[in-house]
């Protein structure tokens, strides 16, 4: 299975900061990487697909690029609504697989 | 606006088989720009891709749930089911049934989500 970490666990911010979560992938899932947003008690939200692909309504401040296998999400402008848990996700190969997340908080 | 919904009984017995209905409307589980898939999420945990449907009917499973899962379709009543044998305190998640979208330039994975389910292990 390919493995994905993710750093920082936690991470601690204010409005307007900018934010970036890292993703490594234990092998090539070449652009096949996306992002989600999750609040508490609902279904994960598509942010980003194919490494940097922003999703049909998400906000323009979300951004995503990659070196080799590190994936990083970019908030240029962290809102009170971006207060949240992200998951990067490798979808190359099955079983997919997702990272342990990263949980943005004030 | 595409919607699914997941439904099942919420509380099974240890040693029994879970069985979850992914319930699609506003668009046809039969067609061929999308595939569906299975994904849970333990409390506090990360999330798990159990299975996928693909819209040719090739299924894939997780490997670590080895043989417990099946994954069927009934397209008369546009739904997907999944079926988790032996459960065990283990399977305790929030199970949650997500689109594929398959297109020519990539897949774009889960871009529809249901709003999931809290299924209990419990004698």
């Amino acid at each position: 299975d390919i493995q994905m970490t993710q750093s920082p666990f936690t991470l601690s911010a204010s409005v307007g900061d900018r934010v970036t979560i890292t993703c490594r992938a234990s092998q090539s899932v070449s652009s096949w990487l996306a992002w989600y947003q999750q609040k508490p008690g609902k279904a994960p939200k598509l942010l980003i697909h194919k490494t940097s692909s922003l999703e049909s309504g998400a906000p323009s401040r979300f951004s995503g690029s990659a070196s080799g296998t590190e994936f990083t999400l970019t908030i240029s402008s962290l809102q009170p609504d971006d207060f949240a848990t992200y998951y990067c996700h490798q979808y190359k190969t099955y079983p997919w697989t997702f990272g342990q997340g990263t949980k943005v908080e004030i | 606006q595409l919607q699914l919904q997941e439904s099942g009984p919420g509380l099974v017995k240890p040693s029994e088989t879970l069985s979850l209905t992914c319930t699609v409307s506003g668009g046809s589980i039969r067609s061929s720009n999308y595939n569906w898939a299975w994904i849970r999420q333990p409390p506090g945990e990360t999330l798990e891709w159990l299975g996928s449907l693909h819209h040719d009917g090739s299924i894939f499973f997780n490997p670590s749930l080895k043989s417990r899962v099946t994954i069927s379709v009934d397209t008369s009543k546009n739904q997907f089911s999944l079926k988790l044998t032996s459960v065990t305190a283990a399977d305790l998640a929030v199970y949650y049934c997500a689109r594929v979208v398959v297109a020519s330039s990539g897949w774009v994975p889960f871009d529809y989500w249901g709003q999931g389910i809290l299924i209990t292990v419990s004698s």
